[in-house]
């Protein structure tokens, strides 16, 4: 079955970078894209971007974008987002979920389990 | 981007009823909606693709309906595990947005 794992929770600086992993499993990675979603303490959800699985084309939410880096490494079925220049606002947690599309439709099929990013002096 | 609006931002009811959570587009998007449901401290999931397909496995209590930019979720006969948060989604176009969640709660 379809599996995203991603890593672990992470508490960084104001001002530093995180890098948060997605692997996945039970598909061809190279076949299906990876949206970034994060979500603050109580609040909705917010899209962050989109990373094709297999030439690398990204596609971020105009708010992050320059902040904001989604990569693949399709050797090992894991993506990637880093986040640059953290600040308090970007304390969430953060979901990787597959893009599946059926005909012109897409929508997100899979979710990993999430990854809390602190950022707290 | 398109801004997607639901309502109520939170309801309150009982086991066996029916409720209906609304989401409007700001742009006409067709039928690129999606429903998902979230418990707490879980990832979002999946319930309704294409404004009115139902994802493998969801019950057949929930349906979803509407185009362009008017769209409805409807729960039937209220089970205790339907008491989540549920988002729409619009994917007309990449930058994938979210409507900001109606909270449902058992009254």
């Amino acid at each position: 079955q379809v599996q995203l794992v991603q890593s672990g929770a992470e508490v960084k600086k104001p001002g530093a970078s995180v890098k948060v992993s997605c692997r996945a499993s039970g598909y061809a990675f190279t076949q299906f894209g990876i949206n970034w979603v994060r979500q603050a303490r109580g609040q909705g959800l917010e899209w962050v971007g989109w990373v094709s699985g297999d030439n690398g084309s990204t596609y971020y939410a105009q708010r992050l974008q320059g902040r904001v880096a989604l990569t693949t490494d399709p050797s090992t079925n894991t993506a990637y987002m880093e986040l640059r220049s953290l600040t308090s606002d970007d304390t969430a947690v953060y979901f990787c979920a597959r893009l599946l599309r059926a005909g012109w439709i897409l929508y997100f099929d899979s979710w990993g389990q999430g990854t809390l990013v602190t950022v707290s002096s | 981007d398109i801004q997607m609006t639901q309502s109520p931002y939170s309801l309150s009811a009982s086991i066996g009823d029916s409720v209906t959570i609304t989401c409007r587009a700001g742009h006409n998007i067709g039928n690129y909606l999606n429903w998902y449901q979230q418990k707490p401290g879980k990832a979002p999931a999946l319930l309704i693709y294409a404004a009115s397909t139902l994802q493998s496995g969801v019950p057949s209590r929930f349906s979803g309906s509407g185009s362009g930019t008017d769209f409805t979720l409807t729960i039937s006969s209220l089970q205790a595990e339907d008491f989540a948060t549920y988002y729409c989604q619009q994917s007309y176009i990449t930058a994938y947005t979210f409507g900001q969640g109606t909270r449902l709660e058992i009254k």
